[in-house]
């Protein structure tokens, strides 16, 4: 059974520009979560779908963040314009009940 | 103050020892994760627990809700255990969003 696989690994962008992160949940994984770790911070909490519907985004920092899900399989984060604070891990993770698998992450770098 | 603390930060090890990392949390929770993640690798859930005791090979975890306390033991230590240990929990039932401690980043000398 494949994992959770996030896309790109990798990006280095200039502030201003946009990025968009992808994440591709295990198959048949209703929950969807997004987490993001800044230099010398603990991991935090971004949003959480279930299916299509986001049911918690309170952890989205502002609203250059937009997270979508489409049909509930794979999700999309783009950051528009993206903020030197914006550079960070940013993680994925799946679960169908409680547990929760996680992606590699997406190691985001703005100039 | 973070909701949840772990220590020690940094724990650096011979070996064969015995490892213990606590985890202390402030508010009530639905479960308690323990994770992994190696240098460069990716996270990987360890344990979830909500009560009791759990194990895995060398790997034990244990929690006291009332004490608001787990702790995650490895006995008999090898390097390949180097890596950073990451404690979570979950508050709510049907939202099981992750607050994170900070890690603790355990070296085993060999």
């Amino acid at each position: 059974e494949a994992g959770v696989t996030q896309f790109p690994s990798h990006s280095v962008i200039e502030k201003g520009q946009t990025v968009t992160l992808r994440c591709d949940p295990i198959s048949g994984h209703d929950n969807l979560y997004w987490y993001r770790r800044v230099m010398g911070k603990e991991i935090k909490f971004l949003l959480h779908f279930v299916k299509e519907s986001k049911q918690d985004e309170s952890g989205m920092p502002n609203n250059r963040f937009l997270a979508e899900r489409t049909g509930g399989t794979y999700s999309t984060l783009k950051v528009q314009p993206a903020e030197l604070e914006d550079s960070g891990v940013y993680f994925c993770a799946s679960s169908q009940v409680a547990e929760q698998y996680f992606g590699p992450g997406t190691r985001l770098t703005v100039t | 103050k973070n909701e949840v603390e772990q220590s020690p930060q940094n724990l650096t090890a011979q070996e064969g020892e015995f490892i213990t990392i606590n985890c202390s949390y402030s508010v009530g929770i639905s479960a308690l994760h323990w994770l992994q993640q190696h240098p460069g690798g990716g996270i990987v859930s360890l344990f979830m627990l909500s009560s009791g005791k759990k194990k895995h090979g060398r790997l034990i975890a244990t929690i006291n809700i009332q004490e608001k306390h787990s702790s995650l033991h490895i006995t008999a230590s090898h390097p390949r255990d180097s890596a950073v240990y990451i404690c979570a929990v979950s508050i709510n039932f049907g939202n099981e969003k992750l607050t994170f401690g900070t890690g603790t980043r355990l070296t085993i000398i060999p």
